[in-house]
């Protein structure tokens, strides 16, 4: 079966650092993997997708994540945080290969804080 | 161009009644899929419809149904309610199919129904 492990909760930085949320995943296949962040009483947003080309990915506003396929890792990342990067962010793990039920994983999710 | 609307955007039921949300997609878009998300379970698929078929479904009892139009505007319905339908209820529109479908799409969220059961 699939899964994704976010590592962190709560992840909380000063304004200007970076931002570095920790993602691990674990599937049979050849997964596909997200970032989504969600703003209070807001839906999901898509900041970046892997889907087996470039092992490092952009995404919007600055974010990216590198797939390490060794470590079964997705981490995103961005160099300078900015106070409107505060919000709920969620890593997923997808598979059509997989059967319905399974084809999509959530992460728990990481609540990042900003600091002025 | 419009984003993904959800009906109603909040709503209170008591248990074993039974409830209706509605999703509209973005202009274009023929597949729609719904999420559960709660504290406790986080965030889970419900199922995808495409052109007014089921494609994939998530691993949720029969009282958890839904439906799509032929103007890709989907349904979805839970009866008999318990305690823990409590949840926000999403829907995501993507013009060939979600994370889910081999044929994937960007998916643009709706805003969400918090449904609350008593």
């Amino acid at each position: 079966a699939q899964s994704v492990t976010q590592l962190d909760s709560h992840v909380s930085v000063s304004e200007g650092t970076p931002v570095l949320l920790r993602c691990n995943y674990s599937s049979s296949y050849s997964p596909s993997l997200f970032w989504y962040v969600q703003h209070p009483n807001k839906g999901l947003q898509l900041l970046l997708k892997y889907t087996s080309a470039a092992t490092l990915v952009k995404g919007i506003n600055g974010f990216e994540a590198e797939f390490k396929k060794s470590e079964t890792s997705f981490h995103l990342t961005k160099p300078s945080a900015h106070m409107s990067d505060a919000a709920e962010y969620f890593c997923v793990v997808s598979d059509p290969s997989y059967s319905s039920a399974s084809k999509i994983i959530f992460g728990s999710g990481t609540r990042l804080s900003i600091r002025p | 161009k419009a984003g993904v609307t959800q009906t109603p955007r909040y709503l209170i039921k008591t248990r074993g009644q039974q409830v209706t949300l509605s999703c509209s997609p973005i202009s274009g878009h023929r597949s729609v899929s719904w999420y559960q998300q709660t504290p406790g379970q986080g965030l889970q698929f419900l199922f995808e419809y495409f052109s007014e078929t089921q494609r994939n479904k998530g691993n949720f009892p029969g009282r958890f149904s839904g439906r799509q139009f032929s103007n890709s505007r989907s349904e979805m319905n839970v009866s008999t309610l318990e305690l823990g339908d409590s949840a926000l209820y999403l829907c995501a529109s993507s013009l060939t199919g979600g994370p889910v479908s081999s044929s994937y799409n960007e998916q643009f969220f709706g805003p969400g129904t918090r449904l609350t059961v008593l």
